[in-house]
C-alpha cells in the first residue's frame, strides 16, 4: 500500500491550492478516504472524509465551506481543493486510508500560508 | 462535534514502566476509538482499533480498553522504541476527531 501526496507549497493568504494523493497497492475504489493535517509542533487534526462513491463528504468545522474533498476512482487518486487559505491552515497534510480507523498514511505534503 | 480529551499531555517514564493514557469523549462513541503512535517527522501508526483490537504487527505490550466515553491505552513495559506521542481518535460518526496527544518522554 502506498499513498503519495503532492501539491503542497507556499501560498499567500486568501489563495488556493489543490492537493493530490496518488495511491497504489490496494483497490482504491473500495475504501473511504481522509485528509488529516498537522500544524508545525502541534497535534493531529482530521480535515475531511469521503466515501467510496463520493456519496458522502464531511469536513472539520475549521475548513467547512473553504475546502472540498474529491476522488477519482479510475485514477486511484484523492484530492483536496483548498480555497481562501489562512495562516492557520499551515500544516503538513496527510492522505489517509480508513473506513473507520486509519490504517495507512502517506508521508504528507507541507502547505505554508504566508505573505 | 464530538470532542476528545487526552490526559496527561506529557508523561515522563522509564524503560520498564507501565504507563496509562486516558481519552475521554464528550459523548458516547460506543467502542469506535483508535489509538496511534507518532514519532517526530513520521506519519502516525495505527496501534489499536475498535477500542481494544490490536493492529496486526503491533506489540502485545499495547493494550486498549474502554467504551462509551472513557478509554485507556496501557503500555505494559515501556521500551526505548515506545517513546513517542500517542493520539486517540473517535470515528463514531462521519466526522472524526483526534485527542490532543500524549507525549511519552524519558
Amino acid at each position: 500500500v502506498q499513498l503519495v501526496e503532492s501539491g503542497g507549497g507556499l501560498v499567500q493568504p486568501g489563495g488556493s491550492l489543490r492537493l493530490s494523493c496518488a495511491t497504489s497497492g490496494f483497490t482504491f475504489s473500495t475504501y473511504n478516504m481522509n485528509w488529516v493535517r498537522q500544524a508545525p509542533g502541534k497535534g493531529l487534526e482530521w480535515v475531511s472524509f469521503i466515501t467510496t462513491n463520493s456519496g458522502l463528504k464531511s469536513y472539520a468545522s475549521s475548513v467547512k465551506g473553504r475546502f472540498t474533498i474529491s476522488r477519482d476512482n479510475a485514477q486511484n487518486s484523492l484530492y483536496l481543493q483548498m480555497n481562501s487559505l489562512r495562516a492557520e491552515d499551515t500544516a503538513v497534510y496527510f492522505c489517509a486510508r480508513g473506513d473507520t480507523a486509519i490504517d495507512y498514511w502517506g508521508q504528507g505534503t507541507l502547505v505554508t500560508v504566508s505573505s | 462535534d464530538i470532542q476528545m480529551t487526552q490526559s496527561p499531555s506529557t508523561l515522563s517514564a522509564s524503560v520498564g514502566d507501565r504507563v496509562t493514557i486516558t481519552c475521554r469523549a464528550s459523548q458516547s462513541i460506543s467502542r469506535w476509538l483508535a489509538w496511534y503512535q507518532q514519532k517526530p517527522g513520521k506519519a502516525p501508526k495505527l496501534l489499536i482499533f475498535t477500542a481494544s483490537n490490536l493492529e496486526s504487527g503491533v506489540s502485545l505490550r499495547f493494550n486498549g480498553s474502554g467504551s462509551g466515553t472513557e478509554f485507556t491505552l496501557t503500555i505494559s513495559s515501556l521500551q526505548p522504541d515506545d517513546f513517542a506521542t500517542y493520539y486517540c481518535q473517535q470515528y463514531n460518526s462521519y466526522s472524526r476527531t483526534f485527542g490532543g496527544g500524549t507525549k511519552v518522554e524519558i
